[in-house]
């Protein structure tokens, strides 16, 4: 089945250091993004992209940089890791040809600890 | 941008019993309005979702209601299962800056058999 897969899926780092948090679909789709999800905050937009020269920040961007390698691959940088970027960390695509892009499909999630 | 504000943030029903979750935004230019619902350990997944030209919107035991003019949309839950127990969320698409995606803080939903 035609998927969207996240890489790793867990990983516990300390302050400073420089980490990269991969994304990848199987589903064709052109447009993808990078949420994260905090306890008690719900999900936040943090950069999206709607094609691989697109690229654009959103709600919570700082600290935060991201790469579209391919149509099917985004990769989500953090340069240097703070304590209060730990949190679950969501990607998602959608598809513009599918009822207008409204829905999206989410990857399985990368929890990330930052100590 | 949008914000969207999502009540309650807890919510225990009775199996069988109907539940209710609310959520306001803001910006009159969102123009359309998902329900996600993440179980436990999992990913979020698309529920229902409604489009600002409809008050209404029914699939089964669920449905979402929108009123434009008070910026509220709803969702209901009829006869509640255990299998409902998940954290779901409301979300609302702000057409005027490249359609981000602004989503409720989500509410627990438990369903006690």
């Amino acid at each position: 089945d035609a998927d969207v897969t996240q890489t790793p899926r867990n990983r516990i780092t300390k302050t400073g250091k420089r980490i990269m948090l991969e994304c990848s679909q199987t589903k064709g789709h052109d447009r993808m993004y990078w949420y994260r999800q905090d306890p008690g905050l719900g999900l936040q937009l943090i950069y999206y992209s709607f094609d691989v020269k697109d690229i654009n920040k959103g709600e919570i961007s700082d600290g935060y940089s991201v790469s579209r390698q391919a149509q099917a691959k985004f990769s989500l940088s953090l340069e240097s890791a703070i304590p209060n970027q730990t949190a679950l960390y969501f990607c998602a695509t959608s598809d513009p040809g599918l009822a207008g892009g409204n829905e999206q499909f989410f990857g399985p999630g990368t929890r990330l600890t930052v100590l | 941008g949008e914000n969207v504000e999502q009540h309650p943030s807890t919510l225990s029903v009775q199996e069988g019993d109907s539940a209710v979750i609310k959520c306001t935004y803001s910006d009159s230019a969102s123009n359309y309005f998902p329900w996600y619902k993440q179980e436990l350990g999992k990913r979020p997944q698309l529920i229902i979702d409604i489009r600002s030209n409809v008050g209404e919107k029914k699939d089964q035991r669920i449905a979402v209601t929108l009123n434009k003019t008070a910026k509220h949309f709803s969702l209901h839950i009829t006869e509640t299962q255990p299998e409902d127990s998940a954290v779901y969320f409301c979300a609302a698409r702000l057409k005027n800056t490249g359609n981000q995606f602004y989503f409720g803080t989500g509410t627990s939903l438990t369903v006690i058999p």
